[in-house]
């Protein structure tokens, strides 16, 4: 069964930092670009940011360009967004997703997601 | 660069048809076959309900179809259910500065 996890999220004022990870289980992590998508309290998605299967293809939002960074552990089957100089309006739920393919075309597929985990960046 | 543009709600009676439109650009929607769209209920993660324009997952209903015309594509949810109200989202690759694109979502009644 597929599973995707995260934890790290919680309270941080504003200009902090946290790391959000997902852990993924039940499939071959590595043959899977991810993404990690949010969505801020009572809003609609918003797409974060990509990283292919290899790591070699990393694109961001233009709302969290040079702030945030996305990577991958393949030997842990983890997904990570470090989060730094957070600001209010980063506050929302935050996903990752499986893409269904590699392809980073395909990138707006998503099959399989996390339950969510929360982030509030509040003074 | 502009979200895709969906209606912000629509309603309909079980056992009816509906559309849900989402707009895009010849950027997006209108030059490449890779819009998905998904289902979330309050509280919780949303479904991929179809993918790359017309295809569904398994396990997702045949009352779900998708398709494409210029820059605009269409979710149909046939013989409606009270289940199906929800949230629905609208995504697509995009060729400009962001990767993917995600409509504003659009809130189904099912009265």
């Amino acid at each position: 069964e597929v599973q995707l996890v995260e934890s790290g999220g919680g309270w941080v004022q504003p200009g902090g930092s946290l790391r959000l990870s997902c852990a993924a289980s039940g499939f071959t992590f590595s043959d899977y670009s991810m993404n990690w998508v949010r969505q801020a309290p009572g809003k609609g998605l918003e797409w974060v940011s990509y990283i292919s299967f290899s790591s070699n293809t990393i694109q961001y939002a233009d709302s969290v360009k040079g702030r945030f960074t996305i990577s991958r552990d393949t030997a842990k089957n983890a997904l990570s967004l470090q989060m730094n100089n957070l600001r209010e309006e980063d506050t929302a739920v935050y996903y990752c997703a499986r893409v269904v393919n590699r392809w980073l075309l395909a990138a707006a597929g998503m099959d399989y997601w996390g339950q969510g985990i929360l982030v509030t960046v509040s003074s | 660069q502009s979200a895709l543009t969906q209606p912000a709600s629509l309603s309909g009676s079980p056992g009816q048809s509906i559309t849900i439109s989402c707009s895009g650009s010849s950027s997006d929607v209108g030059s490449y076959n890779y819009v998905s769209w998904y289902q979330q209920y309050p509280g919780k993660a949303p479904k991929l309900i179809i993918y790359d324009v017309t295809n569904r997952p398994s396990g997702v209903s045949g009352r779900f179809s998708g398709s494409k015309s210029g820059n605009t594509a269409s979710l149909t949810i046939s013989g409606l259910q009270v289940e199906d109200e929800a949230d629905y989202y609208c995504t697509s690759y995009s060729r400009g500065d962001t990767l993917v694109l995600f409509g504003g979502g659009t809130k189904l009644t099912v009265l």
